[in-house]
């Protein structure tokens, strides 16, 4: 299994540019995440799926766009690249049966996407 | 008020030693508890989960005080490979997954 995989891993975007983040897993998880971190921060949620054709907006949600088409595949969308968007993307996922366990909680993460936007 | 707040450090300790984090949270309706380690410019990846009635994996013990709201982490003989940022975490739903800002832990020879 390959994991989380994520797409770019570097990219340098100018103001006003938009781009798209490449996310697949290969582990039939049924949830699935973007974070972002910001240098010397923790992780904040920026939207999340529970399944194919459901997402929902995490804590910093403003700025970007998901869809969640296949189980496996999750892209972020940026819209209209700003200096605050300058971060690392983790994409994330887990699964989650009906009765959940501690071990079916675990987050995998992808590599991340180091984005500068200048 | 953060949700999940941890020392930020850097907790410098030499090679052998016994270092411990501690990690409060707020929401006392999180689930469950877990320990990631990050490396630098890496993803962060579980250490351990942690168990109500404490847990241990190998040189690693993480415990859960749920009546004072803190987890802990304690790392024996620490090597030099245990040098990184330790993330805490706390999980209420999948909209609801805190991580803290992470404890930076460096061991010197």
């Amino acid at each position: 299994n390959a994991g989380v995989t994520q797409t770019p891993k570097f990219r340098i975007l100018k103001i006003g540019q938009s781009m798209t983040l490449q996310c697949t897993q290969d582990m039939n998880h049924n949830y699935m995440y973007w974070y972002r971190q910001d240098p010397g921060m923790g992780l904040k949620l920026i939207y999340y799926s529970v399944g194919a054709g459901i997402t929902d907006k995490g804590e910093v949600p403003n700025g970007y766009n998901v869809s969640r088409s296949t189980t496996e595949d999750f892209p972020l969308r940026l819209e209209l690249a700003a200096p605050s968007q300058t971060s690392v993307y983790f994409c994330a996922s887990s699964y989650k049966g009906q009765k959940s366990n501690l071990s079916g909680n675990t987050i995998y993460f992808g590599e991340g996407s180091w984005l500068t936007v200048v | 008020r953060k949700e999940v707040e941890q020392d930020p450090g850097p907790f410098n300790v030499p090679e052998g030693a016994t270092v411990a984090f501690n990690c409060t949270y707020s929401n006392s309706a999180s689930q469950s508890f877990f320990w990631y380690r990050q490396d630098c410019r890496k993803e962060p990846k579980l250490l351990m989960s942690v168990y109500s009635s404490g847990n241990e994996d190998g040189r690693f013990t993480a415990q859960l005080n749920r009546a004072s709201q803190y987890i802990s982490l304690l790392i024996r003989d620490s090597k030099l490979s245990d040098s990184a940022t330790y993330l805490c975490v706390a999980y209420s739903s999948a909209s609801k997954i805190i991580f803290g800002s992470g404890t930076r832990l460096s061991i010197r020879p």
